[in-house]
């Protein structure tokens, strides 16, 4: 088990940049989380896949956001245009599960600390 | 929808005394899971403990203990012994079993700062 793991650890561009994150979750997770966290504060859901299909979005997934998941292995989180508020820190957590069914724990990455600038 | 809810923004203990870190949730679901997380400054967010719903029986992990109040959507954490390693932004979150239409996010409070001082 070599645990979830983000790159790079640290972004930083200009305002209306493109960005673009990767995630390898735990091999044998199939479940793969996104989530967004501002200083201070606890995550937030972004987005959900069950192997390589995008089951859910949250409303704070903007049209400028884009993940992808190709072959249910690693993840990207591609943002567009990026902007101010844009900043945070962005996690990626994995689990396993059947498709109809899972009450496990996520495991996190070290996650990818986002600054526009 | 669910939500969590940690009142306390900070707490400090010192080492090998106990704490206790409160957090309460909005939940119309009759199962679901409850869980501690710990993210240390500049690191990985950790699992501390886990309590399901259906269970009456408080979960414990060595010195890492939980009172679920479930009539009360209560879910606290005490922290026994503390250790300076200890030190963390503390998480309550909520989740709901993955299954038919829902799948298993966590819903997260808003975090709880523990200081454990020497």
């Amino acid at each position: 088990d070599t645990g979830v793991s983000q790159n790079p650890r640290h972004k930083i561009t200009k305002r209306g940049q493109n960005v673009t994150f990767r995630c390898d979750p735990i091999s044998e997770h199939n479940r793969l989380y996104w989530y967004r966290q501002t200083l201070g504060q606890g995550p937030e859901f972004l987005t959900y896949f069950q192997n390589e299909a995008q089951l859910e979005k949250s409303r704070l997934l903007s049209d400028r956001f884009s993940a992808e998941r190709p072959k249910g292995s690693f993840s990207t989180l591609e943002i567009q245009r990026t902007e101010q508020g844009d900043s945070a820190m962005y996690l990626c957590a994995s689990s396993t599960g059947t498709l109809l069914y899972s009450n496990q724990p996520q495991h996190f990455g070290d996650g990818t600390r986002l600054s526009i600038l | 929808a669910q939500t969590v809810t940690q009142s306390q923004p900070e707490m400090s203990v010192q080492e090998a005394e106990t704490v206790t870190l409160s957090c309460t949730y909005d939940t119309s679901e009759n199962n679901y899971y409850l869980f501690w997380y710990k993210q240390p400054p500049s690191r990985q967010m950790i699992l501390v403990i886990r309590q399901e719903a259906y269970k009456q029986q408080n979960a414990t992990e060595n010195r890492f203990s939980v009172n679920f109040q479930k009539a009360a959507k209560s879910f606290s954490l005490k922290i026994s012994d503390s250790q300076l390693g200890d030190t963390a932004m503390y998480f309550c979150a909520f989740m709901k079993p993955a299954g038919g239409t829902s799948y298993g996010k966590l819903t997260f409070g808003q975090g709880t700062i523990l200081t454990v001082h020497p």
